[in-house]
């Protein structure tokens, strides 16, 4: 596609349940890379892929977060058991390897209640 | 470990005036790229400019310039002639590898 889109754009979730964030990068961009930007907070990196594997998974903060890509595009972000500190926007973002810079869908706000 | 700050948490100018927004990082790499984002309300974070680290001269793009001081680890931002629409959050970032790491921010208002 012509930008990253990552969907839902939106998603509140009671606390407890699992939930499935979604990125779709830039066709021909092999990295791919999920930030968490909690309120009036920075980007928190949280796992890396090149392709379809994760070199670096060093920031997901607890075993509740898995992430996984298939076929060098689409990748997928869950959370399990949400907790309500898990309230924060998803940023995803793609490269091309090399490449200067990334580039950032819109992100994805999740508000667990 | 590679840090980037960002002093300045909120930022006012008047329109059509400069302002500058600072960045100080730590390394102890030679190599490597840094970078301003910028963050409207719509959340797309949006690259504003970029620098390589071996380049000396300072990177323009239209109204925004930096101002690289590589001995100082300083990557300060000037916006000038402001406009309403510059209004964001601003990122400083640093890139080593595939690795990027961004300051906390700084909001600038822009004042009609």
């Amino acid at each position: 596609g012509a930008g990253v889109s990552q969907s839902p754009s939106n998603k509140v979730t009671e606390k407890g349940k699992d939930v499935e964030l979604r990125c779709d990068p830039i066709s021909g961009h092999t990295a791919l890379y999920w930030y968490r930007q909690s309120l009036g907070q920075g980007l928190e990196f949280l796992i890396y892929f090149q392709g379809n594997s994760a070199p670096d998974k060093s920031g997901l903060p607890s075993d509740r977060f898995s992430a996984e890509r298939t076929g060098g595009s689409v990748s997928t972000l869950t959370i399990q058991r949400t907790q309500q500190e898990d309230s924060a926007v998803y940023l995803c973002a793609s490269s091309l390897v090399n490449n200067y810079g990334y580039t950032f869908g819109s992100g994805t706000r999740l508000t667990v209640v | 470990a590679q840090t980037v700050t960002q002093s300045q948490p909120e930022m006012s100018v008047q329109e059509a005036e400069t302002v500058t927004l600072s960045c100080t990082y730590d390394t102890s790499e030679s190599d490597y790229y840094l970078f301003w984002y910028k963050q409207p309300p719509s959340r797309q974070m949006i690259l504003v400019i970029r620098q390589e680290a071996y380049k000396q001269q300072n990177a323009t793009e239209n109204r925004f310039s930096v101002n690289f001081q590589k001995a100082a680890k300083s990557f300060s931002l000037k916006i000038s002639d402001s406009q309403l629409g510059d209004a964001a959050m601003y990122f400083c970032a640093y890139r080593s590898g595939n690795q990027f790491y961004f300051g906390t921010g700084t909001s600038l208002t822009v004042i009609p």
